[in-house]
């Protein structure tokens, strides 16, 4: 079956700009999560989504939103991009929750100039 | 707050030789315990858990880890390196009293280097 898909792979955006990045669960699963990923900082948590409701959330600025959709696809927007929001942004999709397998995506690389 | 520590940002080994990478968590419950591995450029990929049950646990690539309480650690060992499994690892766990609000917490991963 097909795997976690995001799109798009890289992006480069300016200062002050917002951005969307995608993910689409693998099929049947209701779970999706998104999470930072830098070199100094590791893997942060972002928010989780659960059946179209934000089940949890880590401790981003508001800036940082994300939906899901009926079909379990997952967006997230970053407005007002900081050039500290330059980072390898992963989402991962699993069937219940975190006490399962989770399957991540490639990841989007976002660069902010 | 439950937080992961792995210790050692950085493991160089030679080929053949015994994979350790070490793991502890703070936590008074034994929680969820995951160790995850990225390859360059890729998304991770699960390569064991712990729930319950047996504290040694095998995953894939002939990896295995222990569930230790009294340490609360979950180190990961591999006998014999392969050149293949250069790559960071990473150690997560979950609160698994959390309930709905579960999340995994991670450690900031080791990087692991296999020489010839």
């Amino acid at each position: 079956k097909a795997g976690v898909t995001q799109t798009p792979r890289y992006l480069i955006k300016t200062r002050g700009q917002q951005v969307t990045l995608s993910c689409s669960p693998i099929s049947g699963h209701r779970s999706v999560s998104w999470y930072q990923q830098t070199p100094g900082q590791g893997l942060q948590f972002l928010f989780e989504y659960f059946s179209e409701t934000q089940r949890n959330k880590g401790n981003f600025p508001g800036r940082f939103s994300g939906r899901q959709f009926s079909n379990s696809r997952s967006e997230m927007n970053v407005s007002t991009l900081e050039l500290g929001d330059s980072a390898l942004y992963l989402c991962a999709s699993s069937l219940a929750g975190v006490n399962t397998e989770a399957f991540f995506g490639q990841g989007t690389r976002l660069t902010v100039v | 707050a439950q937080s992961v520590t792995q210790l050692g940002s950085h493991v160089s080994v030679s080929e053949g030789a015994l994979v350790l990478l070490r793991c502890n968590y703070s936590s008074s419950v034994p929680p969820y315990l995951f160790w995850y591995v990225q390859y360059p450029n890729q998304g991770l990929q699960l390569l064991l858990k712990y729930t319950t049950g047996a504290t040694l646990v095998k995953g894939i690539n002939g990896f295995e880890a222990e569930f230790k309480k009294s340490e609360t650690s979950f180190h990961l060992t591999k006998p014999s390196a392969h050149m293949s499994d250069a790559a960071e690892y990473f150690c997560a766990v979950s609160d698994r009293q959390a309930g709905n609000n579960r999340k995994l917490i991670w450690g900031l991963g080791t990087s692991l280097a296999v020489n010839p």
